[in-house]
């Protein structure tokens, strides 16, 4: 049972237009949600969370949404650029008192922006 | 280095051999994570230390799989009698204790099992 779900496996964009990436999960104990980026043959790398009580986080060209009553967030990047095509990883965690904050994957969304 | 380090990179052996891989947190990171990451697969959580405790084991899949810590530093992740379906990219990651958004991951350990 796949408690993160990233629909999408892949996703192709042009510069300068907006990448979106969906996930959806199925555990309401989750309460942090995070954002990684990967490039091939190297470990994911932080890029944006948010937190269960909040629904929208924004760093600079990431924003992140969150609608908890879909259990569904998003990523939105804009404007894309080429040095953004990685795969992306969404995850979540329980940091219920006493919890291992171990983080849940989704499988990933590979995003290609082209030139 | 300021990141996490993991040694091998790249291991081949061959089925039923033993193999140890080796993980170097950001020096004062307490806490240290082990995942597994399958071909076209999400990393999956493995096990969970905070300085030498082993707080949860729960993702280890078979008691082949063994982690330790014991000076709350350097982690070892050893595998007995390695299986075919061992093969994968075995990520270490560190964080200070109770910042979920710290986990800084290392470049992970690419096991072949033949």
């Amino acid at each position: 049972d796949q408690q993160v779900k990233q629909n999408s496996p892949s996703l192709s964009v042009q510069e300068g237009r907006i990448s979106i990436l969906n996930c959806d999960y199925t555990n309401s104990m989750f309460d942090y949600f995070l954002w990684y980026k990967k490039y091939p043959a190297e470990g994911p790398t932080f890029l944006i969370s948010i937190s269960s009580i909040k629904d929208k986080n924004e760093d600079g060209r990431f924003t992140v949404f969150l609608n908890k009553s879909a259990k569904h967030l998003s990523l939105h990047i804009v404007p894309s650029q080429p040095g953004d095509s990685a795969v992306y990883f969404c995850a979540a965690s329980a940091r219920v008192g006493g919890g291992s904050e171990k983080l849940v994957f989704g499988k990933g969304t590979k995003l290609t922006v082209n030139p | 280095g300021a990141g996490v380090s993991q040694s091998p990179r790249y291991k081949v052996a061959k089925r039923g051999q033993d193999v140890a891989l080796r993980c170097d947190p950001i020096s004062g990171h307490v806490s240290l994570f082990w995942y597994q990451q399958a071909l076209g697969q999400g990393p999956e959580f493995l096990t969970y230390f905070q300085n030498e405790a082993q707080l949860d084991k729960s993702g280890l899949p078979s008691d082949r799989f063994f982690a330790e810590r014991p000076e709350g530093s350097v982690s070892t992740l050893k595998i007995q009698r390695t299986q075919q379906e061992d093969s994968a990219v075995y990520l270490c990651a560190s964080s200070l204790a109770g910042t979920p958004t710290g986990k800084y991951f290392g470049p992970g350990t690419r096991l072949t099992v033949t």
